[in-house]
């Protein structure tokens, strides 16, 4: 069974401009979640999507973090313009199956400049 | 707020040393624990769940246990390729409520 897919794998920016990052889940899992891992810290659920509905993005910074999941599938998370303290680890996540447990991707690393 | 508390921050231990690793949490409900192994450059990797105080889980080395408080994540005999950082998080009863992560505990086998 393949794993969570994310893409790019690195990404070095100037500060305000924007990124994109992508990630694929795991065949027939339902709910997708993006976090943010700082260095040094777990993870942080910036959005959970189930289907292409959003469930809580209580965290996502909504002045400059945007998210989608249009058929359901695969998702987009964007951030338009970058700050320095975006810097960080994007993981992606999927559950699904009648199963709460959260199984994560590679992660995109971005660094701004 | 729910809250989940690792220590060490980072261990270092000799091959064959066993040791135990801690996460206490503070939340209204408990629905879950996760283990998770993190290598660097990696995404985190499940390990286990744990639903109930009492409930023990073995992988190979490792042995998780969970109280009301606290979970226990116990190392037998480690090897250098167990070397990675253990995260623990929470999931509470409240709705659809997301992961609480841990800061983690880093640890280091050495040959």
């Amino acid at each position: 069974e393949a794993g969570v897919a994310q893409s790019p794998r690195y990404k070095i920016i100037e500060k305000r401009q924007s990124v994109a990052f992508w990630c694929n889940p795991i065949s027939g899992h339902a709910t997708l979640y993006w976090y943010q891992q700082i260095l040094g810290q777990g993870p942080k659920l910036l959005i959970q999507f189930q289907n292409n509905g959003v469930v809580d993005d209580s965290q996502l910074p909504k002045d400059r973090f945007s998210a989608e999941r249009l058929k359901g599938v695969d998702s987009t998370l964007k951030i338009q313009p970058a700050k320095l303290e975006d810097s960080a680890v994007y993981l992606c996540a999927s559950s699904g199956g009648g199963r709460e447990t959260q199984y994560f991707g590679p992660g995109t690393r971005l660094l701004v400049l | 707020e729910d809250q989940v508390t690792q220590s060490p921050e980072a261990l270092r231990l000799q091959e064959g040393e066993s040791s135990s690793l801690n996460c206490s949490y503070t939340v209204s409900g408990l629905r879950g624990l996760f283990w998770y192994r993190q290598d660097p450059g990696k995404g985190p990797e499940f390990l286990f769940t744990l639903y109930s105080a009492g409930e023990e889980k073995e992988k190979e080395r490792l042995k998780a246990t969970l109280t009301k408080k606290e979970s226990f994540l116990h190392i037998t005999a480690p090897k250098p390729e167990d070397s990675a950082t253990y995260l623990c998080a929470v999931r509470t009863n409240s709705g659809n409520t997301p992961l609480v992560f841990g800061k983690g505990t880093r640890l280091s086998v050495i040959a």
